[in-house]
């Protein structure tokens, strides 16, 4: 079956510095990507919609500035938290549909970010 | 506008009894829908789907889940449940030829030996 991964699985970083996490589709190619994020014992929460060769479209109430987004080739898209703080600390989850007519979505194994 | 509800936070059996995991939802159209599974500080599973069709839909693992229009509903489950069924359950919703997941809240499952 189709696999997304992600790296680094867990991240520790100061406040202030940037943090890139990556997202890969291994098996298949992407034309979309999604990102998440996920507070403890809560749902997933869209962040935004990333395009191959496009700016990524962004939920109401996300930072574009703070969360950058690069969707450089069919198989990858990073997310950049930039001048992280406490309260951008979460589990970032990314998702790719694998593009056959089925609409599920793969998910990678998610990016805990801790910031200090 | 789309949504789903799930209405209980945890839901707790003992194994080998029936696990019913519910889901209600709201969407313009028909709804696509599916049920994800995850385990602790890991992304999620896709267990299973209705996109159209018939209204009972077999998945992964042994679970099942019933569509039904007139109650906007997507209850998961499975007739025999164990112990490694315990996780976070989501309830999502894809508008009609879409990927923009809303998921719903999850509910937590434990199943005790």
């Amino acid at each position: 079956g189709a696999v997304v991964s992600q790296h680094p699985s867990w991240v520790i970083c100061k406040s202030g510095t940037s943090v890139k996490i990556e997202c890969r589709s291994l098996d298949f190619q992407a034309t979309t990507m999604f990102w998440y994020r996920q507070f403890p014992k809560q749902s997933l929460m869209l962040m935004a919609t990333s395009n191959e060769g496009s700016k990524a479209t962004y939920e109401q109430g996300v930072e574009k500035d703070k969360f950058l987004i690069n969707h450089a080739s069919l198989t990858l898209s990073t997310l950049t938290v930039t001048s992280a703080h406490p309260e951008d600390s979460s589990f970032y989850i990314c998702s790719a549909p694998p593009g056959r007519i089925s609409y599920e979505q793969y998910f990678g194994p998610g990016t805990r970010l801790t910031v200090t | 506008a789309q949504s789903v509800a799930q209405p209980e936070d945890q839901v707790n059996v003992a194994e080998g009894n029936p696990l019913t995991v519910k889901c209600t939802y709201s969407v313009s159209g028909n709804p696509y829908l599916f049920w994800y599974v995850q385990y602790p500080n890991r992304g999620l599973q896709f267990l299973l789907k209705y996109i159209t069709g018939d209204n009972l839909v077999k998945g992964s693992y042994g679970f099942e889940a019933e569509f039904n229009k007139s109650q906007t509903s997507f209850h998961l489950k499975k007739p025999s449940a164990l112990v490694s069924d315990s996780a976070l359950y989501f309830c999502a919703v894809n508008p009609p030829g879409g990927y923009k997941l809303s998921f719903g809240a999850g509910t937590t499952v434990t199943v005790r030996a």
